[in-house]
């Protein structure tokens, strides 16, 4: 969806590097959700946050995983160091406000290798 | 652990036969249950959200069903096309706005 950025679109790394996947989540949606997806998974909740601020972090998988939310025009999904297990494709997802009813805006994803 | 499960995983499907799927979710914290069509190389659009036990929704030859008490939401699909293949997602969001996917049932509509 155009409307919600995510870059980079794909990323190649190496097992140890940094890795920092960023969303830009269009005006009027006030709930932000980082999932990953895998073929063996589907699609995990990381991370959501709510007015910026993070609501429930119990999906990051462990503490090489970091995610802010600075204001409501950005979010970052930080992994530091990377390993291969974390090679999935990462969206940015937009919901309303303290309301699970509204429809969700997906980003296009991050598709993350680790070599 | 929020355990929302989708059945079949996969299903083949004559073109022009109906069929359908099902999503079960928890009965408690419930708030809302959404239901996404997800072709390859596109983002999920979304077909219903559904709040109320006996909801049923219609979109055209697709339509959706839910029973809050017990736990479940049908999808169904009426007269197949091949343009119906893809994957299809239900969601559980929980009073507390946390948003957890299925696995996808895997649609495919043979000619």
């Amino acid at each position: 969806d155009a409307g919600v950025i995510q870059s980079p679109r794909h990323e190649v790394t190496e097992m140890g590097q940094e890795v920092t996947l960023r969303c830009k989540p269009i005006s009027g949606h006030n709930s932000l959700f980082w999932y990953r997806q895998t073929m063996m998974r589907g699609l995990e909740l990381l991370i959501y946050f709510n007015n910026n601020v993070p609501i429930d972090d119990s999906g990051m998988p462990e503490d090489r995983f970091s995610a802010k939310m600075p204001n409501a025009s950005f979010s970052t999904l930080k992994i530091q160091p990377s390993e291969p297990r974390d090679s999935a494709v990462y969206f940015c997802v937009l919901g309303g406000a303290y309301s699970g009813a509204n429809v969700l805006t997906f980003g296009a994803g991050s598709r993350l290798t680790v070599l | 652990i929020l355990n929302v499960e989708q059945s079949p995983q996969s299903l083949h499907v004559q073109e022009g036969d109906s069929t359908n799927f099902t999503c079960s979710f928890p009965s408690s914290n419930f708030y809302a249950l959404h239901w996404y069509r997800w072709e390859t190389a596109k983002s999920p659009e979304a077909l219903f959200v559904m709040t109320l036990n006996g909801d049923e929704k219609k979109k055209g030859r697709i339509s959706a069903t839910l029973n809050t008490k017990e736990g479940y939401s049908y999808l169904y699909i009426k007269g197949s096309q091949p343009e119906d293949s893809a994957t299809y997602l239900c969601a559980f969001t929980g009073r507390d706005d946390k948003i957890i996917f299925g696995k996808g049932t895997r649609l495919h509509i043979l000619p």
